[in-house]
């Protein structure tokens, strides 16, 4: 059954600090990957998608790597803020099917 | 720029009655599919639809749900008879192409709330 796990499932740190979330998964056969989002109670942001062809992609602060071989993305937070508060998301489209299969996500507090 | 929408924001509604969530996909897109996410738990697949069919389904998405494209740009997902575990969010989202090279954009969500 593929999975995909995030590591820590919560996360809180001071502001400014530079911090790295974790996400892997089961199935090297994965197409890309995304990044998103989710403020309590709110919908899904994406913010970043890999396909299996790249190794990184960066918006702005952010920076998403992908290592199909490990089984493994990060997603890097520069200088973070009280406003990257939230859930981030990662999800997989993994299998011969093409769904999206999720983490449960990280949920970062970015102390003032 | 083009976003996904959903209507209503939040439904509330009583065991066994019948729901539709509906959805605008992004215009030039042609995939659409439909996700839930029960609070605290994560975000599962329900089906995705293509070409007016259902191309996958998920386990969960049983007899009691159905999709539609009544029209060129609504998408829907009917609930009928709700019970007390379809409390959840539910997501519309919509990609250009299928298949490895797909990029879903998600909606907002409406949260369903049945009592």
């Amino acid at each position: 059954k593929q999975e995909v796990t995030q590591i820590p499932a919560a996360l809180s740190v001071p502001e400014g600090e530079n911090l790295v979330l974790n996400c892997s998964f089961t199935d090297s056969a994965i197409y890309n990957l995304q990044w998103f989002r989710q403020d309590p109670g709110k919908g899904l942001t994406s913010l970043l998608l890999i396909q299996s062809s790249q190794r990184e992609q960066t918006s702005g602060r952010l920076n998403a790597s992908l290592d199909k071989s490990s089984g493994r993305s990060t997603l890097y937070i520069a200088a973070s803020q009280p406003g990257d508060s939230a859930t981030y998301l990662c999800a997989g489209l993994i299998g011969s099917n093409y769904q999206l299969i999720w983490g449960a996500g990280t949920k970062l507090i970015i102390k003032p | 720029e083009p976003e996904v929408t959903q209507t209503p924001s939040h439904q509330v509604t009583q065991m066994g009655q019948e729901v539709i969530l509906r959805c605008v996909p992004i215009s030039n897109h042609l995939y659409f599919y439909w996700y839930r996410q029960i609070l605290g738990q994560k975000v599962e697949f329900l089906v995705s639809f293509y070409n007016n069919e259902i191309s996958e389904k998920s386990e969960i998405f049983d007899d009691q749900f159905s999709v539609e494209r009544p029209d060129g740009s609504n998408f829907t997902l009917k609930i009928r008879s709700t019970k007390l575990e379809d409390s959840a969010m539910y997501f519309c989202a919509s990609s250009v192409r299928g298949g490895r090279s797909n990029e879903q954009f998600f909606g907002p969500g409406t949260r369903l709330t049945v009592l």
